[in-house]
């Protein structure tokens, strides 16, 4: 298995604009994460999946931002109006259920401007 | 809510040294423990994990022990290499959360 695919990796946007990551989780896993990590905050948990159904969104920091899960094999984070504060770095992981081994993608690097 | 600590935030060590990463946590109540590596611009690579029922658990020249009671685990590295430069986090569940330290960054002179 490839491992947890992101993309893109690196993302630069200008203020006011809309912003989607992507993720497709290690196959078979059916708990998936989003993260952001920054050096003020360090790693937080944005959102949690299981079964493709989000459980606990409570660290998703404002209505700007959204996820989706329609299928086992893909997610996405959106973030409409991005802002400069937004800029950080975003994980997804997914584990075979949750409290065992959680994988990590490469994450997306966004910088808003 | 699980706090979770890591000390030193930063250590360097000259090449051959054996390297000891501490990670504390408040809630004992945990059924596994996992530290991961981070290198920089990267993701996260998990190393090992600790399950609650055990007390230590080894990968090569790494080595994680667990003590519950007293909400430590500490991962050791022997024989550490340059290589072996990197951000090392650990990380506890509480429920399907993982709570993150901070992470200790080790920088391995030659």
């Amino acid at each position: 298995d490839a491992g947890v695919i992101q993309s893109p990796r690196h993302e630069v946007t200008e203020m006011g604009q809309e912003v989607t990551l992507r993720c497709k989780p290690i196959s078979g896993h059916n708990s998936l994460f989003w993260y952001r990590q920054t050096m003020m905050r360090g790693l937080e948990l944005l959102i949690y999946f299981n079964n493709n159904v989000p459980i606990d969104d409570s660290g998703m920091p404002e209505d700007r931002f959204s996820a989706k899960m329609p299928n086992a094999s893909f997610s996405t984070l959106k973030i409409q109006p991005s802002e400069p504060r937004d800029s950080a770095v975003y994980f997804c992981a997914s584990s075979l259920f949750s409290g065992v081994s959680a994988f990590f993608g490469q994450g997306t690097r966004l910088t808003v401007v | 809510k699980q706090e979770v600590t890591q000390i030193p935030a930063a250590l360097s060590v000259p090449e051959g040294e054996n390297l000891v990463l501490n990670c504390s946590f408040t809630d004992s109540a945990i059924y596994n423990l996992q530290w991961f590596r981070q290198d920089p611009g990267k993701g996260l690579t998990s190393l090992l994990l600790i399950q609650s029922s055990q007390r230590e658990q080894t990968s090569g020249r790494l080595n994680a022990s667990l003590d519950k009671s007293s909400g430590r685990s500490t991962l050791y590295i022997a024989a550490s290499q340059p290589g072996d430069s990197a951000t090392y986090l650990c990380a506890v569940p509480l429920d399907y959360k993982l709570s993150f330290g901070a992470g200790t960054t080790v920088t391995v002179r030659a």
